[in-house]
């Protein structure tokens, strides 16, 4: 069965304090690694996908790096407007067809000023 | 682009009571999903269509019903409303099911059976 868990639960930093979120998994035939934003109230927003081992993808203060076992989301220099819960899910074949997503708890990030 | 839509955003409804959750999309997708989120977990397939007219289950469908009848709409409907599916709801779609493929996700539907 595929596993996704992701560490800290919840995070807070402090304005311009860089740090890094976990996401460890086991999985059968990885098509895919997603990081989602989720803000309160509202759906997942797609972030990246990592396909294989040793790629690295950014966006703004944001970089998602992939290993065999784990990913991360490493956040430089947060900002208030950084403040979510990002989640993380491998991406498999369903057995006809299609692709599943199995998501981790999420991370709760709250950047305080 | 509206991208996926979902109605309503709130609901309470009542033991044995019945719903249906309506999701559009508007980027011509072929494969839709339905997820459910309960706090502190991570959300679970519900039922998937990979088109018009077929669907499958997914890891959680007991209690659910699904259907599609055109590309752009995939209701999930609740026959016999329980507590335990009070939860965030939210309807995905994606455009192809290759190995590349990105889902994208509706705003949701809060649900609360009393």
């Amino acid at each position: 069965e595929d596993q996704v868990t992701q560490s800290p639960e919840a995070l807070r930093l402090q304005e311009g304090e860089s740090s890094s979120l976990n996401c460890s998994y086991t999985v059968s035939g990885l098509r895919g690694l997603f990081w989602y934003r989720q803000d309160p109230g509202k759906g997942p927003e797609f972030l990246f996908t990592l396909y294989s081992a040793g790629e690295e993808k950014e966006k703004e203060r944001l970089k998602a790096t992939l290993t065999k076992k784990e990913s991360f989301l490493h956040i430089t220099a947060p900002k208030p407007e950084d403040s979510a819960t990002y989640l993380c899910a491998v991406q498999t074949l369903m057995k006809a067809a299609g692709n599943k997503l199995t998501f981790g708890g999420g991370t709760r990030v709250l950047v305080k000023p | 682009n509206a991208g996926v839509t979902q109605t309503p955003k709130f609901r309470i409804l009542k033991i044995g009571q019945s719903m249906t959750l309506q999701c559009t999309q508007d980027m011509n997708h072929n494969y839709m999903y339905w997820y459910r989120q309960d706090p502190g977990m991570g959300l679970k397939l519900i039922y998937y269509s990979v088109g018009a007219g077929i669907t499958d289950k997914g890891e959680v469908p007991n209690g659910y019903n699904v259907s599609r009848s055109t590309t752009e709409d995939f209701p999930l409907r609740l026959e016999l409303a329980a507590p335990s599916q009070t939860s965030v709801y939210f309807c995905a779609s994606s455009a192809h099911g290759g190995s590349t493929d990105t889902q994208y996700f509706g705003p949701g539907t809060r649900l609360t059976v009393l």
